[in-house]
């Protein structure tokens, strides 16, 4: 199917334990991001990708880890999983540098920490 | 202060009102204006782009004014399936990133 998916939907994970969220895009977009949302502080960018190979650290990358081997997949790690990780998790992708371009967002991964 | 900042609401109107929602930020560099919707516990999905000369979608209208560093949403004669909260993101020159505020929370009531 066309478009953005993540994936689980839903995990739950206990603390210490590492665990991969998954994003897969089929429009071959070069920008991809990874946010977590929380009440009280929105959204708010943990990685971000302009290309297969490149990425960079947003506002909140510590305890995560990124790569991007192919355009099409984006998978964050949590490399030990810790309670303050416990979130909502959206993967987006957008086709171009230019900023007139809203994002897609994929339809999120709920992760609890337990 | 933070970069976007939004009345978090509620805003609980009747159908058929006219309700408006204003976002201010901070950094004058902005270059790049949107309005998200997102529905309870599902992925925000973008509503309009706000250009600078304001422009309308249907019932919804959005408007930018840099002077005083704002945009705003206006949702004309409001129907139930409006309720969601309204996020506001507004992008900085040179950068590809997205700055989200925490958005405004609306509740058309029957």
């Amino acid at each position: 199917d066309a478009g953005i998916t993540q994936s689980p939907r839903y995990k739950i994970t206990e603390t210490g334990r590492q665990v991969t969220l998954m994003c897969h895009q089929t429009w071959s977009h070069s920008y991809m991001f990874w946010y977590r949302q929380d009440l009280g502080h929105g959204l708010r960018l943990i990685y971000y990708s302009a290309a297969a190979d490149i990425t960079d650290k947003g506002e909140v990358p510590d305890g995560y880890v990124v790569s991007r081997s192919k355009t099409e997949n984006f998978p964050l790690t949590l490399e030990s999983a810790t309670r303050s990780q416990t979130s909502v998790y959206f993967c987006a992708s957008r086709p171009t540098d230019s900023a007139n371009y809203g994002y897609t967002f994929g339809s999120g991964t709920r992760l609890t920490v337990v | 202060r933070k970069e976007v900042e939004q009345d978090p609401g509620p805003f609980n109107v009747p159908e058929g009102a006219t309700v408006a929602f204003n976002c201010t930020y901070s950094n004058s560099a902005s270059q790049s204006f949107f309005w998200y919707r997102q529905d309870c516990r599902k992925e925000p999905k973008l509503l309009m782009s706000v250009y600078s000369s304001g422009n309308e979608d249907g019932r919804f209208t959005a408007q930018l004014n840099r002077a005083s560093q704002y945009i705003s949403l206006l949702i004309r004669d409001s129907k139930l399936s409006d309720s969601a909260t309204y996020l506001c993101v507004v992008t900085l020159s040179g950068t590809y990133k997205y700055i989200f505020g925490t958005g405004t929370r609306l509740k058309v009531l029957a």
